[in-house]
């Protein structure tokens, strides 16, 4: 099940630096796409989500950016912070259902 | 802030046995969601359910799964005869409504079910 990818599995940066993680998917009845975060022996949380009808949704240092005609969506985090380092999955839904459609995540490392 | 609780952490269980998942969902939510990731592998979703029913299942979840909200509290996850592939991190998350639309789902810490 390739509808949803996230074709880097790692990404280190500098604290203060933009974080950028992207995603891509496949499914065009996808319409809803959010954003977890998730530290080791943790459960995924919520960070943000956007609908299909918008192309941008921010919230303080985290903005992602959606680009229906590709099929691509980025989070971006501004200013990356140590605490930000964790695995960040990227996940999908047609907004009707109920079921989110995962990636398999990107490692972030945030380095002082 | 309110969370969803799993127990327990870590359940090991020959091959063959039952097994049952138990999840705390968050108090006023009313979607309870079951996923798995095994490991190396993504985060598949198994079933939702509300209302007492099943509202959504994937392939995955077949006759030897099961659902059940026992009490007003508890959602539990049954494998009725586990198998090797079975092995995963089995979380359980809750929504105060049902689509994906309107409420973001909130994920348990996960148990990791080892079978022998």
């Amino acid at each position: 099940d390739q509808q949803v990818k996230q074709n880097s599995p790692s990404l280190s940066v500098q604290e203060g630096r933009i974080s950028i993680l992207n995603c891509d998917y496949t499914n065009s009845m996808f319409d809803y796409f959010l954003w977890y975060k998730k530290y080791p022996a943790e459960g995924p949380t919520f960070l943000i989500s956007i609908s299909s009808i918008k192309d941008k949704n921010e919230d303080g240092r985290f903005t992602v950016f959606l680009n229906k005609s590709a099929k691509h969506l980025s989070l971006h985090i501004v200013p990356s912070q140590p605490g930000d380092s964790a695995v960040y999955f990227c996940a999908a839904a047609r907004g009707s259902n109920y079921k989110l459609t995962f990636g398999k995540g990107t490692l972030l490392t945030v380095n002082p | 802030e309110p969370e969803v609780t799993q127990t327990p952490s870590h359940q090991v269980t020959q091959m063959g046995q039952e097994v049952i998942l138990r999840c705390v969902p968050i108090s006023n939510h009313l979607y309870f969601y079951w996923y798995r990731q095994i490991l190396g592998q993504k985060v598949e979703f198994l079933v939702s359910f509300y209302n007492n029913e099943i509202s959504e299942k994937s392939e995955i979840f077949d006759d030897q799964f099961s659902v059940e909200r026992p009490d007003g509290s508890n959602f539990t996850l049954k494998i009725r005869s586990t198998k090797l592939e079975d092995s995963a991190m089995y979380f359980c998350a809750s929504s105060e409504q049902g689509l994906v639309s309107n409420q973001p789902q909130h994920f348990g810490d996960g148990t990791r079910l080892s079978i022998l």
